[in-house]
């Protein structure tokens, strides 16, 4: 248990559907992140929070739709999407948004499998 | 733009020897680095943390820096079936956020 919870873990969805997911970190963190990792891919950034500011968003698709309600909170909500979404979506979070040192380095939840038909 | 290179492998090792993963970073300016691992369909997890140059043991994993070369590496002794797993390489300390490699995918045949 990193303290970075994820819900849901499973997620089967049509194209037309539309859904959320939710991350919840318990450490106290300022920074949280959304990374999609694809099949035998590499992580990649998606969205970036400090503070509950947005601060990146790495050219995503706007069928992907991030809120960060307050520094605990962050939901990537989904509708319209396509079956390349599918992939292992996870959630990260870190002390700060520039890392130095282990206490400020980013703690991933369990991540969510998505699945699009 | 900030880098972080691996060879993607696999990187293939019998039980019992030693694993050596490398990697570079781009950003000089980079302080601090990380070694997750990742098994498959799981979440990366942390295991290694160095910021100095030399050495840094933690039971069978050694990190090493060299900031002069910008190059890191995770040593694995005495390598273990349950050890495979893709191995992300992640540099902090510039102004951005942690920037990851794309992992290097270690087999160890038993």
């Amino acid at each position: 248990e990193t303290g970075v919870t994820q819900t849901p873990r499973h997620l089967v969805m049509g194209m037309t559907n539309k859904k959320s997911l939710k991350c919840e970190q318990h450490l106290g963190h300022n920074a949280m992140y959304w990374y999609k990792q694809s099949a035998k891919k590499p992580l990649e950034l998606m969205f970036v929070y400090n503070f509950k500011e947005q601060t990146e968003n790495n050219s995503v698709p706007s069928r992907f739709s991030p809120e960060c309600p307050n520094s605990s909170h962050l939901f990537l909500h989904l509708h319209t999407l396509q079956p390349e979404d599918s992939a292992l979506y996870l959630c990260a979070s870190s002390q700060d948004l520039v890392v130095r040192d282990l206490q400020e380095t980013q703690y991933f939840g369990p991540g969510t499998r998505l699945l699009v038909l | 733009q900030k880098e972080v290179e691996q060879n993607s492998g696999p990187l293939s090792v019998p039980e019992g020897a030693i694993a050596s993963l490398n990697c570079t970073y781009s950003d000089r300016g980079s302080q601090s680095f990380f070694w997750y691992r990742q098994y498959s369909g799981k979440s990366p997890e942390l295991i290694m943390f160095i910021y100095s140059n030399g050495d840094k043991e933690d039971g069978r994993f050694t990190a090493q820096l060299n900031k002069a070369s910008q190059y890191v590496s995770l040593l694995i002794r005495d390598s273990q079936p349950s050890d495979s797993a893709t191995y992300l390489c992640a540099a902090g300390g510039g102004n951005t956020p942690l920037v990851f490699g794309k992992g290097t995918r270690l087999s160890v045949i038993a």
